[in-house]
């Protein structure tokens, strides 16, 4: 069965400074995956995805996500935060040849501080 | 193109009523999946279904249940409403391959 870690629920960083979100997957093969962001009171919005290829994947609003097979990791990254990235951010697994049943972690609140 | 809409955005029951949600896809995928998220339990799948057939599900009881209409269009029904209920209801739409999901605003049920 598929499932997914992320390891931080809540995270608090200074404007300006750079982030790390970690997340860890269990899935028998490649997995498709993604990072999301919710704010409040709203549905997910995709950052990025990882299906193959380049390890090193860019998505929407400067945010960028590695995989590491060796490590069962997607941990989503962006060197400058900015106070609109406040919210929670979602890493889920899904399998190729249905990633329409994906499965999500628990989340990560981000927190900036001015 | 237009985005996955859900109706209505807001819900609120009383326990032992049933509700129907709705979910219109992106124009052009044949995939809609459901998810429930809740404080204590997260994102959890609900069900897929593409070109009106349930493709997946969740392990949820028989009180949900879903269908897809040949638009593509997904309605999910909860019958026999209890408190535990009460969340955010997700839908989301994909393509043929349904290699990325696309989610809406969701429905907020409120189960008193």
């Amino acid at each position: 069965a598929q499932s997914v870690t992320q390891p931080d629920i809540h995270i608090t960083v200074s404007e300006g400074a750079s982030l790390e979100l970690r997340c860890n997957y269990s899935y028998g093969a490649t997995p498709y995956l993604f990072w999301y962001v919710q704010s409040p009171g709203q549905g997910l919005q995709l950052l990025l995805k990882y299906f193959s290829g380049d390890t090193l994947v860019q998505g929407i609003k400067g945010f960028e996500a590695e995989f590491k097979r060796s490590q069962s990791s997607f941990n989503l990254r962006k060197p400058s935060v900015h106070w609109s990235d406040a919210a929670e951010y979602f890493c889920a697994v899904g399998a190729p040849t249905n990633a329409g049943k994906s499965t999500f972690g628990d989340g990560t609140t981000l927190t900036v501080k001015p | 193109k237009a985005g996955v809409t859900q109706t209505p955005r807001y819900l609120i029951k009383t326990r032992g009523q049933q509700v129907t949600l709705s979910c219109s896809p992106i124009s052009g995928h044949r995939s809609v999946s459901w998810y429930q998220q809740t404080p204590g339990q997260g994102l959890q799948f609900l069900f897929e279904y593409f070109s009106e057939t349930q493709r997946n599900k969740g392990n949820f009881p028989g009180r949900f249940s879903g269908r897809q209409f040949s638009n593509s269009r997904s309605e999910m029904n909860v019958s026999t409403l209890e408190l535990g209920d009460s969340a955010l209801y997700l839908c989301a739409s994909g393509t043929k391959g349904q290699e990325t999901q696309y989610f809406g605003p969701g429905t907020r049920l409120l189960v008193l």
